[in-house]
């Protein structure tokens, strides 16, 4: 199993920028699927959920400006993120952490 | 939203020690609570799920219990390689949340 996200980079505050893991060893559309964020030297922040059948969830912090979506012919997750703040400065992670399925993560720095 | 309060925040213990670790629930969850290490620089990994079942490959002292709204990780002797933050995540629902974090020290 290999999760690897790409599409993280340093944009100004109000920007948007779109996150993509692309999974391989398992089918995505069989599993709910997460992304989970840290902060520079803070804790594990859970994000949002996608789940088998589509039904996506937010982290209240994100609600209305992150949505997840998938592409199950192409094994990849998304994240697009718009109006983006300087808190959401934060390595973002693709996983399904129950079953221990983590990328290396990949870094959004929101600053202007 | 049902929060996750892990305390101590941090430890310092020696080798060799049994170190306790313990997350609360503000609300029942039943048995959906994992627990992750997080080694510095490094990517979370898979301690123990569904309360107390170890996940495959994890040191056999590590062990983890619970019901409810409260659960323990327990690391029965406490080795240099488990220097590390731990988290608890709930799992029942969303959202997932994680706890806030123990960070632990070898003495």
């Amino acid at each position: 199993v290999q999760l690897v996200e790409t599409g993280g980079g340093l944009i100004q505050p109000g920007g948007s920028l779109r996150l993509s893991c692309l999974a391989s060893g398992f089918n995505i559309g069989n599993t709910y699927m997460s992304w989970v964020r840290q902060a520079p030297g803070k804790g594990l922040e859970w994000v949002s959920i996608i789940y088998s059948g589509g039904s996506t969830y937010y982290a209240d912090s994100v609600e209305g400006r992150f949505t997840v979506s998938r592409d199950n012919s192409k094994s990849t997750l998304y994240l697009q993120m718009n109006n983006l703040r300087v808190e959401d400065t934060a390595v973002y992670y693709c996983a399904v952490p129950t079953f221990d399925y983590w990328g290396q993560g990949t870094l959004v720095t929101v600053s202007s | 939203d049902i929060q996750m309060t892990q305390s101590p925040s941090s430890l310092s213990a020696s080798v060799g020690d049994r170190v306790t670790i313990t997350c609360r629930a503000s609300q029942g969850i039943s048995n959906y609570l994992a627990w992750y290490q997080q080694k510095p620089g490094k990517v979370p990994k898979l301690l123990i799920y569904a309360a107390s079942t170890l996940h495959s490959g994890v040191p056999s002292r590590f062990s983890g219990s619970g019901s409810g709204t409260d659960f323990t990780l327990t690391i029965s002797s406490l080795q240099p390689e488990d220097v590390a933050t731990y988290y608890c995540q709930k799992y029942d629902s969303v959202p997932r949340t994680f706890g806030q974090g123990t960070q632990v020290e070898v003495k």
